[in-house]
């Protein structure tokens, strides 16, 4: 069984459309986050859902949009694409602790590979 | 803020010879410390991280690293490499206590290439 999953793998899309990647975890944890990692491979936090609360919103422009209906789940919409947007989108969990789970394992998925064009 | 820089991108190797990755950090707080690695069209998976207590940590293939905490370094090591650890590498910290929600920070990368 996979630990985290997103969808879909590969996305290829013209520049001004709006676009969603969608991840699941099935590990039980109450933390997810969106990682983007640039065409040099440098791996950036964009954001961080502690049982669907926001809790960690990096500088990211607001046409990306994390939602969570559920703990198990965070996606992240993104409107307006642009060429910048190109990256590879990984999404992660963790378990989290009250004081703050710092020290927990994250988990990540397969990546998303997005290309506008 | 943190800072984490790995000092070399690219490291080739000989199959069964030794090899080193370096991490330095910079943080004002104390950190906990992750070596993540990413094999090709894959997502990263944690290989070995410090918390507190023996310096020296081991994953369960055979690397190690070492935090040192003088020089703000947690390098990972291999005594003997296979072709299967070619990948690529992270270093990557997180705060201690605070309310950084696992929040990690991580370098540049380093690829390893193992040659046969």
């Amino acid at each position: 069984d996979t630990a985290v999953s997103q969808t879909p793998k590969y996305l290829v899309t013209q520049m001004g459309n709006d676009k969603s990647i969608k991840c699941e975890q099935n590990l039980g944890h109450d933390t997810m986050y969106w990682y983007k990692q640039d065409s040099k491979k440098f791996l950036k936090i964009m954001f961080s859902y502690n049982n669907k609360e926001l809790i960690i919103n990096e500088t990211v422009p607001n046409r990306f949009s994390p939602k969570s209906p559920d703990k198990a789940h965070l996606n992240l919409h993104i409107n307006s694409l642009e060429l910048g947007d190109s990256a590879v989108y990984f999404c992660a969990s963790s378990q989290d602790r009250l004081s703050g789970g710092a020290w927990e394992t994250q988990y990540f998925g397969p990546g998303t590979r997005l290309l506008v064009l | 803020a943190q800072s984490v820089t790995q000092l070399d991108s690219q490291v080739p190797v000989f199959e069964e010879a030794p090899v080193e990755l370096r991490c330095n950090y910079s943080s004002s707080v104390s950190v906990y410390l992750f070596w993540y690695v990413q094999y090709p069209n894959q997502g990263l998976q944690l290989l070995l991280k410090y918390l507190s207590g023996s310096t020296l940590v081991e994953s369960i293939n055979g690397f190690e690293a070492e935090f040192n905490k003088s020089q703000t370094s947690f390098h990972l090591r291999k005594p003997s490499v296979h072709i299967s650890d070619t990948a690529e590498y992270f270093c990557a910290v997180s705060d201690v206590g605070g309310t950084s929600y696992g929040k990690l920070t991580f370098g540049q990368g380093t690829i390893l290439t193992v040659h046969p």
